[in-house]
């Protein structure tokens, strides 16, 4: 089956600017969690959404944000972006929110803020 | 809060040897769950293993086991027989029953042929 599809791969956004990146869950999965990671800050968690609902939010100012589609496809927006922001941004999703099962990643979106 | 460390940065093995990498984490929680993800460069994060916490027995995988001490908050990876294509990074991951999915720092592996 198809696995984690994060569109998409490469981005380069100007400061200020604002970008919306994609990720596709396994068919089936209905969590989709979202994650940043840079070499100084290691994997820092974003949000989380099961049902079109933010189960879990990380501790990003409000510029950062996301959503769910009813067939569980999920966005993340950043809005008046920052050096700062350059990142890989990693989608993942399970079967359901909560409990012990393995997360699936995407390949992720390298966002290059200049 | 929970948190996860992984104390070596770097490690390094030879084809065919064993190597363990190490983790610890900090939790008041009994309900959880441990993971370990491999990241190599093409930067998608794979699930190599995982344990649930109520389980005494360490999780195995093929070559890929665990040592898992509940008490000792402690959380090893030992992987046998290293292949080339083992040489990644190495995060190990905790998760309570309805919260998020806590990353380590990471641990760069090496293999040499």
């Amino acid at each position: 089956k198809a696995g984690v599809t994060q569109t998409p791969r490469y981005l380069i956004k100007t400061r200020g600017q604002q970008v919306t990146l994609s990720c596709s869950p396994i068919s089936g999965h209905r969590s989709v969690s979202w994650y940043q990671q840079t070499p100084g800050q290691g994997l820092q968690f974003l949000f989380e959404y099961f049902s079109e609902t933010q189960r879990n939010k990380g501790n990003f100012p409000g510029r950062f944000s996301g959503r769910q589609f009813s067939n569980s496809r999920s966005e993340m927006n950043v809005s008046t972006l920052e050096l700062g922001d350059s990142a890989l941004y990693l989608c993942a999703s399970t079967l359901i929110s909560g409990g012990g099962y393995g997360y699936t990643f995407g390949s992720g979106t390298r966002l290059t803020v200049v | 809060a929970q948190t996860v460390t992984q104390s070596q940065p770097e490690m390094s093995v030879q084809e065919a040897e064993t190597v363990t990498l190490s983790c610890t984490y900090d939790t008041s929680e009994s309900d959880y769950y441990l993971f370990w993800y491999k990241q190599p460069p093409s930067r998608q994060m794979i699930l190599v293993i995982r344990q649930e916490a109520y389980k005494q027995q360490n999780a195995t995988e093929n070559r890929f086991s665990v040592n898992f001490q509940k008490a000792a908050k402690s959380f090893s990876l030992k992987i046998s027989d290293s292949q080339l294509g083992d040489a990644a990074m190495y995060f190990c991951a905790y998760r309570s029953a309805a919260d998020k999915l806590i990353f380590g720092t990471g641990t760069r592996l090496q293999v040499f042929p």
